[in-house]
């Protein structure tokens, strides 16, 4: 079946400093979404990508649509404490209604 | 009110007994989910409902048994669990099944089968 490459697995990294995550699939997708998991709670979701090429951003938060729509990577500045969590990315398939997450990235970040 | 609500929060089970997991939404969504997350992998989707209508049964074994008894209202029903069934199980809603509906995620019931 369909399957999304997330890296890096984990990031350790220094208040302040600006984290890069991505996402690659063999497979196209419609949509790719990124969503933020912290202890306890459901996901969340942080950006929503429709189109090829797009770039959205959320507060610190940037994402881009792959163009070949085979890939999305997010971006934070200036990362602070609360970003600590697990940010998955997700794409919804063509054709379909499922949405396949990827497998994670969890991000601790040291004050 | 842009919430999923969930619960029990948390569910200790044995594996004869019989429990329900309830999930609630007053978005006006018409699709429901149930998912299963097991500790540091992602969400796994196994059932969706589309109009109070069961679409997608991802294989899932029978003793989880999902019931949508209205719009609002998602269940699922556990019977004779195993204790690999244990998990985070998270409830979900989006307005429908389109191919690009975002999931409003509840906070899950995490489970545990003794």
């Amino acid at each position: 079946g369909q399957q999304l490459n997330q890296s890096p697995q984990s990031m350790f990294i220094q208040e302040g400093e600006d984290v890069s995550m991505n996402c690659t699939s063999s497979s196209i997708f419609n949509t790719w979404l990124w969503y933020k998991q912290d202890p306890g709670e459901g996901p969340v979701l942080l950006i929503a990508l429709y189109k090829a090429g797009e770039l959205t951003s959320n507060g610190r938060l940037t994402a881009q649509f792959g163009i070949t729509r085979k890939d999305s990577f997010l971006n934070i500045s200036a990362s602070i404490p609360s970003d600590v969590g697990i940010y998955f990315c997700a794409g919804i398939n063509t054709g379909g209604f499922k949405t396949i997450f990827g497998a994670g990235t969890r991000l601790f970040v040291k004050a | 009110d842009t919430e999923v609500t969930q619960t029990p929060k948390h569910l200790v089970m044995g594996m004869t007994n019989k429990k329900s997991l309830k999930c609630e939404q007053h978005m006006g969504h018409r699709a429901m989910y149930w998912y299963k997350q097991k500790a540091k992998k992602p969400p796994e989707l196994m059932f969706v409902y589309s109009y109070e209508k069961l679409s997608i049964n991802e294989s899932v074994p029978s003793r989880f048994s999902p019931e949508c008894p209205n719009s609002s209202l998602l269940n699922l029903h556990l019977h004779a669990l195993q204790p690999e069934d244990s998990a985070l199980y998270l409830c979900a809603s989006s307005q429908g099944v389109q191919t690009n509906e975002k999931l409003f995620f509840g906070s899950g019931t995490q489970l545990s089968v003794l």
